[in-house]
């Protein structure tokens, strides 16, 4: 069946460095969508790409749909302490169905 | 314009017990998901609601069971607990059918002891 795998699965880094993440399939998709999630809370979503090559950005981070469809790039930049939690990058299959990615930590240190 | 909400924040439940998950959509969002999300995963879909019929199912037996109401309040039902339901169950509203744009709760976590 259809698996996102995220890459790294954690990452420490210092405050006001650059973060790169990415989320790899073997199936293609029309769609892909980055969530953030803090601990014990639900994800919330950052940023949401619909065409192959698309690169959105909100504030701190940039985002990118894979050419070949079965990928997906976040970038933040300059890092802050807020930007801590568990990074996942989603999709949708069946039209109705969000399937979620392994995740990627995030750990700043001030 | 509230979020949504879900109750109890946090449960626990002996083995072979039966449980029922609440979840109070987003106003006006007549679409409502429920998502299994393991220790240390991501969320599993588990289904899916849209003016009170069940749309699209994920990979759950059938003692997990759901129902969502004409406010569009819905319910998760489990029964007969396993420890490996331990986990965190997230509901997400959205506004149109097949939209991507969910709003997540912050969830239930659920412990099976």
């Amino acid at each position: 069946g259809q698996q996102l795998n995220q890459s790294p699965q954690s990452m420490f880094i210092q405050e006001g460095e650059d973060v790169s993440m990415n989320c790899t399939s073997s199936s293609i998709f029309n769609t892909w969508l980055w969530y953030k999630q803090d601990p014990g809370e639900g994800p919330v979503l950052l940023i949401a790409l619909y065409k192959a090559g698309e690169l959105t950005s909100n504030g701190r981070l940039t985002a990118q749909f894979g050419i070949t469809r079965k990928d997906s790039f976040l970038n933040i930049s300059a890092s802050i302490p807020s930007d801590v939690g568990i990074y996942f990058c989603a999709s949708l299959y069946a039209t109705n169905k969000l399937i979620f990615g392994t995740g990627t930590l995030l750990a700043v240190q001030p | 314009e509230t979020g949504v909400t879900q109750s109890p924040t946090h449960l626990i439940k002996t083995r072979g017990q039966q449980v029922t998950l609440r979840c109070s959509s987003q106003s006006g969002h007549n679409t409502v998901s429920w998502y299994q999300q393991a220790l240390g995963q991501g969320p599993q879909f588990i289904f899916q609601y849209y003016r009170e019929e069940e749309n699209g199912r994920g990979n759950f037996p059938p003692r997990f069971s759901g129902l969502q109401f004409p406010n569009y309040s819905s319910e998760l039902n489990v029964n007969a607990l396993e420890l490996d339901d331990s986990a965190l169950y997230l509901c997400a509203s959205s506004l149109v059918l097949g939209n991507y744009g969910y709003t997540f709760g912050s969830g239930t976590r659920l412990t099976v002891v």
